[in-house]
Parts: C-alpha cells; sequence; structure tokens
C-alpha cells in the first residue's frame, strides 16, 4: 500500500538553529499538508499546498515556517530559527484531491528544540 | 472556528466489551473521518462519512454521522487490546483546504 514516508523519524535541535523536515508524499497525490501535535494535545493545522502554492496557512506558521516541494517528490517544512515550544511530532499528509478522500499520514519527524 | 469536541477523552475497559465514542460540534461539516492514532505514529484513516444520518461499518466498528452533519459515533462491539489508541474525528473546513482534529479519545483495551 502506498505510503508517505517522512525523515528524518527524530531531530534534535539548538534553539535559533534551522531545521528541515522531508516528507515524500503518495506519488499520485495533488495536495499535501503538514500538522504538528505537541506532546498530549491536539493534532493541529500548520498549512496545505497545493499546485505548487500554499492555498492556506494557520497562525501557527508565521514567518518562522516555510514549505517547498523542490523537485516534484519531495515536500519538506523548513523552520528558520527554532524555539522551545516548536518541540512537536510534525506529520506530512497528502490527499488526492478534496476532503472527502481523507489523509494518508507519514509517521512523523518528533522534533525536540533544546 | 470549527470545533470538534470529544467525549470521553479517556476510557479503559475490559475485553470483550462495548463502547461508544462521541464527536460533537455545532458547526455543520461536510464530512467526517475517524482516524486511528498510535503511539509515535501517524494517525491512520478508519472511515469517511459523508451524508447526513450514514452508517458505516469496518468489522466490529460502527460509524454514524448524525442527521444535521454535526455530529458523529465511534461503537465498537467486543472490544480487542488491538483496538487500544487514540481515536480522533476530523473535520473540513467550509474551504475544504485543512482539517480541524478532535480532541481525541484514548482507549485502552485490557486483556
Amino acid at each position: 500500500e502506498p505510503e508517505v514516508t517522512q525523515t528524518p523519524s527524530h531531530q534534535v535541535t539548538q534553539m535559533g538553529q534551522e531545521v528541515i523536515l522531508r516528507c515524500v508524499p503518495i506519488s499520485n497525490h495533488l495536495y499535501f499538508y503538514w500538522y504538528r501535535q505537541i506532546l498530549g494535545q491536539k493534532v493541529e493545522f500548520l498549512v496545505s499546498f497545493y499546485n505548487n502554492e500554499i492555498s492556506e496557512k494557520s497562525e501557527i506558521f508565521d514567518d518562522q515556517f516555510s514549505v517547498e516541494r523542490p523537485d516534484g517528490s519531495n515536500f519538506t517544512l523548513k523552520i528558520r530559527s527554532t524555539k522551545l515550544e516548536d518541540s512537536a511530532m510534525y506529520f506530512c499528509a497528502s490527499t488526492q484531491k478534496g476532503e472527502n478522500y481523507g489523509y494518508t499520514f507519514g509517521s512523523g519527524t518528533r522534533l525536540t528544540v533544546v | 472556528t470549527q470545533l470538534l469536541e470529544q467525549s470521553p477523552q479517556f476510557l479503559s475497559i475490559q475485553e470483550g466489551e462495548n463502547l461508544t465514542v462521541y464527536c460533537n460540534s455545532s458547526s455543520v461539516f461536510s464530512s467526517l473521518q475517524w482516524y486511528r492514532q498510535e503511539p509515535g505514529e501517524g494517525p491512520v484513516l478508519l472511515v469517511t462519512v459523508v451524508t447526513g444520518g450514514e452508517v458505516k461499518k469496518l468489522k466490529r466498528l460502527t460509524f454514524q454521522f448524525g442527521d444535521a452533519r454535526k455530529d458523529s459515533s465511534l461503537h465498537i462491539t467486543a472490544a480487542q487490546p488491538g483496538d487500544t489508541g487514540l481515536y480522533l474525528c476530523a473535520g473540513p473546513t467550509h474551504a475544504g483546504n485543512q482539517f480541524y482534529f478532535g480532541t481525541g479519545t484514548s482507549l485502552t483495551v485490557i486483556p
């Protein structure tokens, strides 16, 4: 069964450093997303991406965040200057089209900012 | 903001028991989805319900979408330890570009 692949599975970084989280969505999917989940809390929307541009972003997704689909395969989330409160599980998801198709989530990247 | 409240927040039952988990909102959703998440993993889609009043069955799991499309329930019959996990409901925003996730129900089935 097709999977969404995320790397790395764990990332520890010092506060103020830049991190890039990588995702390979399912190949025939058109919509891509980043969500995050702080330990013990809700899954929160960060950003959606379609047709090579951001279609929606949440208030969490401030100027420190950016997304890119550099090569038609990878979908990356960059945090320019990490803060302690950025520590969370970051999930990439993709869907074929439309909200009724359901997401396929990756296994996540656990980001720890120290 | 379209909020989804789930109840109960935590549920611990014995193997073989039945249970129901609820997902409620004051907003109307065009569809609702249920996911199960295990520790350290991403949520896995179980079902999507689209039509008000719709009932879908997935083996021992029965999902229902409320007539007004503001709520949904998940009923598990004869729960097994493998059912243990965090159950999340999620619904799309009006624009359809993102999903709101519910607060989650953490289910533990004791052998």
